[in-house]
């Protein structure tokens, strides 16, 4: 089974706006990550908050973590065309991943 | 290595032969997990190895699957009796040490299809 499922399924913006995405996970956590994955394979790792942080920056991506509602959100701000991809939250020491969000970027 | 490598990139088989997928994970890196990936979909958890032995074998399907890792290190993933519906992209990742606050770092995948 899943544990973090992401919403929505599909996003599509335009260049230099801001995606938000979210995560929701069933049981408790002790960190969550958050992966990329471009068209192709390749999954490429972006962040890590762990259950004692609320909010975590890295470059243009901000991570939020809300535990009482076992959720997180990924912020993307001044999106380009490089980060049309899908992206997946991973919570539970089995690091299994849900179905993601599919992000396109239009020019 | 510098990275995860996994061979070979694309296999293709017919209904019914065995293949054998390869992972070499970072040097040093303890945890190993395998996932198969369907289009459109996340990667589906298969298993998950601590050293040589499996700690988390749940993911696998059924007992056609198998996977190995003698020496901690190289890991092989073993399909018996093929069938169509194997047809995926099977990735391959590995940690320095296993668990949630480890990332894992991810190889390109073996797209497998079975005709």
């Amino acid at each position: 089974s899943q544990q973090g499922e992401e919403d929505p399924q599909a996003l599509s913006i335009q260049e230099g706006e801001n995606a938000t995405m979210n995560c929701s996970y069933k049981t408790s956590i002790n960190n969550l990550q958050w992966y990329r994955q471009n068209s192709g394979r390749g999954l490429v790792h972006l962040i890590l908050i762990r259950s004692n942080e609320r909010e975590k920056h890295s470059g243009r991506l901000r991570v939020t973590l809300d535990t009482s509602k076992k959720s997180s959100s990924l912020l993307i701000t001044a999106s380009r065309a490089a980060d049309t991809a899908s992206y997946f939250c991973v919570s539970n020491e089995k690091l299994t991943f849900g179905t993601g969000t599919r992000l396109t970027i239009i020019p | 290595g510098a990275g995860v490598s996994q061979t070979p990139s694309n296999k293709v088989t017919e209904k019914g032969k065995y293949v054998e997928l390869r992972c070499d994970p970072i040097s040093g890196h303890t945890a190993l997990y395998w996932y198969r990936q369907s289009l459109g979909q996340g990667p589906e958890f298969l298993i998950y190895f601590q050293g040589t032995g499996a700690a988390d074998d749940s993911g696998l399907p059924n007992d056609r699957f198998f996977a190995v890792r003698p020496e901690g290190s190289v890991s092989t993933l073993k399909i018996q009796r093929t069938e169509r519906g194997d047809s995926a992209v099977y990735l391959c990742a590995s940690s320095l040490s296993g668990g949630s606050h480890e990332k894992l770092f991810f190889g390109s995948g073996t797209q497998l299809s079975v005709l």
